[in-house]
């Protein structure tokens, strides 16, 4: 599976979006983009998951650059509750295994 | 909602003392995994079973076992915990191909004193 880079850290406002990058530029044709979260000792969490089109649900939107060598996360209006580590993960339709990189560790501020 | 229950959150063992950590999912999953995350080396895969009775070596299998007897339920068995096995355990599963999310459980966090 391709490997992701990720800012270690980031800060946000209450109630703004929280916009976090990944760069993947060695992706292949048949691996999708996931991301994770975890919250402190707690497993990680499904946000969402894309392969070529922007995708939307209920948590998050991901927007992939055309291409496809980086993403970005947004999280619409981040609250205290979305203060977590962010995996950016891409993984192989043949596969099942999840590799986990380092994360960016997001920061909600009141 | 879907669910992958780990049975004990904190543990304490002493070295050398045989340490079971159950997990269960109730999503009819036929893939089980086990990992353990430890302080800047992420999450590691120590084993995976893609079906009843068949397990397979993850990245760090050496000195764990597992156990698949039914297919909602996946065993993490430390023969002899030493001290290098104090982590946090995460279970996992998922189902077969494809690109089916993978789920995981709240973690255990084990301490060998």
């Amino acid at each position: 599976d391709a490997k992701t880079t990720q800012p270690p850290s980031m800060d946000c406002a209450e109630g703004r979006a929280a916009n976090l990058p990944c760069n993947h530029s060695t992706i292949s044709g048949n691996e999708y983009v996931y991301w994770y979260r975890q919250i402190h000792s707690q497993g990680p969490q499904y946000i969402i998951h894309g392969l070529k089109n922007n995708e939307t649900n209920e948590m998050a939107s991901l927007i992939i650059t055309e291409d496809r060598k980086s993403s970005t996360l947004i999280l619409p209006h981040a609250t205290l509750r979305d203060t977590a580590v962010y995996y950016c993960i891409v993984r192989a339709d043949a596969g099942n295994m999840l590799t986990f990189g380092g994360g960016t560790r997001l920061m909600v501020k009141p | 909602d879907v669910k992958v229950t780990q049975s004990s959150r904190y543990l304490v063992k002493r070295t050398g003392e045989k340490v079971f950590l159950e997990c269960v999912q109730d999503m009819d999953h036929e893939n089980m995994f086990w990992y353990r995350q430890d302080p800047g080396l992420g999450l590691r895969l120590i084993y995976f079973s893609y079906d009843v009775k068949m397990k397979e070596k993850g990245d760090i299998p050496e000195g764990y076992s597992v156990s698949r007897e039914k297919k909602e339920r996946f065993s993490l068995i430390l023969e002899s915990a030493s001290t290098n096995q104090t982590s946090m355990y995460l279970c996992a599963s998922s189902s077969p191909g494809g690109l089916d999310t993978i789920y995981f459980g709240e973690g255990s966090w084990l301490t060998v004193v």
